[in-house]
């Protein structure tokens, strides 16, 4: 069955360390996007592909970065750790033109200490 | 960005209907409301889409007025795995210009007890 996976589940890391959090789905959708859940905020958007070499800016895109090689994959990376990006980490991915419904990942645990 | 309003929280019972409401006051002629559904340590999972009238699919119903001005999802006969948050989005329906518009708000924690 075609899934959309994260990892790792949790990361514990160091304040200023490059982190990168992974995300690959098989349903060769083309739009995938970033999200992270903090308590009292629901989720903001972090970054955002509609494609192969398209990335977009979202919400909270300040201290992160992403890059769209393939179909199948969109990595978050944190240039420079700080605590305020400790979070629960969600990719999603959809299909079309449409807001169509997004699926989402089962999240990543971020905490930087 | 059409800001949406939700209550907090909601208390209900086994076998009972739920109904969430959703204000969205300044909803656009191009916006979609959309609902999804988050249990604990989980990503959301879609619920139901609409954008006039009443939706309906297996799960849930979604009752949205001629004004658009707020929509309502409704849960039919509840039970304790429906305990989770719903969230209400309203964004353009054509992807590439909601852009980084969608967004979720706080959501609505909904506690069914036996």
């Amino acid at each position: 069955d075609a899934e959309i996976t994260q990892s790792p589940r949790h990361k514990i890391t160091e304040t200023g360390r490059q982190v990168t959090l992974a995300c690959h789905q098989t349903w060769n959708h083309n739009n995938m996007f970033w999200y992270r859940q903090d308590l009292g905020h629901g989720l903001r958007l972090i970054h955002y592909s509609y494609g192969v070499q398209d990335t977009n800016k979202g919400e909270v895109s300040d201290g992160y970065s992403v890059s769209r090689s393939n179909t199948e994959d969109l990595p978050l990376t944190l240039e420079s750790a700080a605590s305020s990006q400790t979070s629960v980490y969600f990719c999603a991915s959809s299909e079309g033109t449409a807001y169509n419904e997004q699926f989402f990942g089962p999240g990543t645990r971020l905490t930087v200490l | 960005l059409a800001k949406t309003t939700q209550p907090i929280s909601m208390d209900s019972y086994e076998g009972q209907e739920v109904n969430i409401t959703c204000s969205h006051n300044n909803i656009a002629t191009n916006d979609y409301i959309t609902w999804y559904q988050q249990f604990p340590s989980q990503g959301p999972r879609f619920i139901i889409q609409g954008y006039k009238t009443k939706v309906t699919n297996e799960v849930a119903s979604l009752f949205i007025p001629a004004d658009r001005k707020s929509s309502t999802l409704s849960l039919p006969r509840v039970s304790l795995s429906d305990t989770a948050v719903y969230y209400c989005l309203v964004g353009e329906h054509m992807i590439k210009a909601a852009g980084n518009k969608l967004t979720f708000g706080g959501g609505t924690r909904v506690l069914v007890k036996p």
